[in-house]
């Protein structure tokens, strides 16, 4: 079936630095791809959507500048978190959607966050 | 916009018990309705979707959903549950032709041994 490959599951990191985080799928392309962040005992919130090729698509609340996603192919989107601070500790989750009508979302693993 | 909406949090069921989880979506278009599960340390998965056709959908492990359109409403449901079935559930909807998917807030499901 379908794999997306998240990597790094997990990390910590200092206050004022920064981490990506990249999301692959293995044996399909995707043109597009999604960030989710999960606090605990929340349901994941969607934060962006990624094109291949374009800008991506934020939702509202969601600074575009302190969540960078690059979308260059059609197998790889990354998040990078700049600038991080303790509020952003959480667990991201990215998915993607095989290229085809009504295809349905194929999870990575997450990542965790640790901003200390 | 749409919401999704889970009655329930937590639930505790004992083995062989029947497990109904309710969800409720908000949306005034045609929808897709999803149920993912994701099981301690691992990644969501599918569990059934509901696009078009017979409302009442069957899954992996037994469970199936039922849409309701006059009622919004997509409800999990499985017979008898297993210790195995532990897990959180999470509904989700996106509008057909949309590929954003919106969740519940899911409910932990912890099937006593």
């Amino acid at each position: 079936g379908a794999v997306v490959s998240q990597h790094p599951s997990w990390v910590i990191c200092k206050s004022g630095t920064s981490v990506k985080i990249e999301c692959r799928s293995l044996d399909f392309q995707a043109t597009t791809m999604f960030w989710y962040r999960q606090f605990p005992k929340q349901s994941l919130m969607l934060m962006a959507t990624s094109n291949e090729g374009s800008k991506a698509t934020y939702e509202q609340g969601v600074e575009k500048d302190k969540f960078l996603i690059n979308h260059a192919s059609l197998t790889l989107s990354t998040l990078t978190v700049t600038s991080a601070h303790p509020e952003d500790s959480s667990f991201y989750i990215c998915s993607a959607q095989p290229t085809g009508a009504e295809s349905p979302l194929h999870f990575g693993n997450g990542t965790r966050l640790t901003v200390t | 916009a749409q919401s999704v909406s889970q009655h329930n949090h937590h639930v505790i069921l004992s083995e062989a018990a029947s497990l109904e989880l309710g969800c409720n979506y908000s949306y005034g278009g045609t929808v897709n309705l999803f149920w993912y599960v994701q099981y301690p340390g691992q990644h969501l998965q599918l569990l059934l979707k509901y696009f078009s056709g017979d409302p009442l959908v069957k899954g992996i492990k037994g469970f199936e959903a039922e849409f309701i359109k006059s009622k919004f409403s997509f409800n999990l449901r499985k017979p008898s549950v297993q210790w195995s079935d532990t897990a959180e559930y999470f509904c989700a909807v996106n509008a057909v032709g949309g590929n954003k998917l919106v969740f519940g807030a899911g409910t932990i499901l912890r099937v006593k041994s």
